[in-house]
């Protein structure tokens, strides 16, 4: 079974900071790599996917992801943050499109 | 186009009473997740379907939850009888389609939020 692993529950920055959310995973076959993010009381929604090509993912809201395989990372960067970006992100795995395994999630607290 | 859609958004109940979540899918997918998500265990699956028949349902906690899909438009999640325990939120997701139309995410609804007294 996938595992994966989001390092840090939780990420406090000042706005206009640049940030890292971090994630490994553990696969020995080929994976689907996605970062959802989640606001308050809402449901998850895709903020960037990785299937295959390029290793630099950019994604909405000024989201972008590097895979490297060698380290099993898919790392998710925004230059700059703003208040807005406060919400859960979470990282995700997939090696077929039918079982995805879920990080425990990482809360962004985006401060003024 | 209409996403995900789940009700109720929200249920308070008492402990003992049977609950029912429904999920109606995005049209044309083809496989459809039930998730649980608790402050304590994060997000959990439960069970999923392709093509309306279950697949997997080893995340289905005990006994007293059940899943059903009787179409392609149409899922339910039943527990009964409820406890305190299983005071979460529970999200449906839908994702697939036959080949190009598989962009490989899932969608997810906004959620039922449960409160077992």
């Amino acid at each position: 079974a996938q595992s994966v692993t989001q390092l840090d529950s939780q990420v406090p920055v000042f706005e206009e900071a640049p940030v890292e959310l971090r994630c490994n995973y553990s696969s020995s076959v080929s994976v689907y790599l996605f970062w959802y993010v989640q606001y308050p009381n809402q449901g998850l929604q895709l903020l960037l996917k990785y299937l295959s090509g390029s290793t630099l993912v950019k994604g909405i809201n000024g989201f972008e992801a590097e895979f490297n395989k060698s380290q099993t990372s898919f790392h998710l960067r925004k230059p700059s943050v703003h208040i807005s970006d406060t919400a859960e992100y979470f990282c995700a795995v997939s090696d077929n499109f039918n079982k995805f395994y879920f990080g425990s999630g990482t809360k962004l607290n985006v401060k003024p | 186009d209409a996403g995900v859609i789940q009700s109720p958004r929200h249920e308070v109940t008492e402990m003992g009473q049977e609950v029912t979540l429904r999920c109606k899918p995005i049209s044309g997918h083809n496989s459809l997740f039930w998730y649980r998500q608790t402050m304590m265990r994060g997000l959990e699956l439960l069970i999923y379907f392709n093509n309306n028949v279950p697949i997997d349902d080893s995340g289905m906690p005990e006994d007293r939850f059940s899943a059903k899909m009787p179409n392609a438009s149409f899922s339910t999640l039943k527990i009964q009888p409820s406890e305190p325990r299983d005071s979460a939120v529970y999200f449906c997701a839908s994702s697939g389609g036959g080949g190009a139309l598989n962009t490989g995410e899932l969608f997810f609804g906004e959620g039922s939020r449960l409160t077992v007294l």
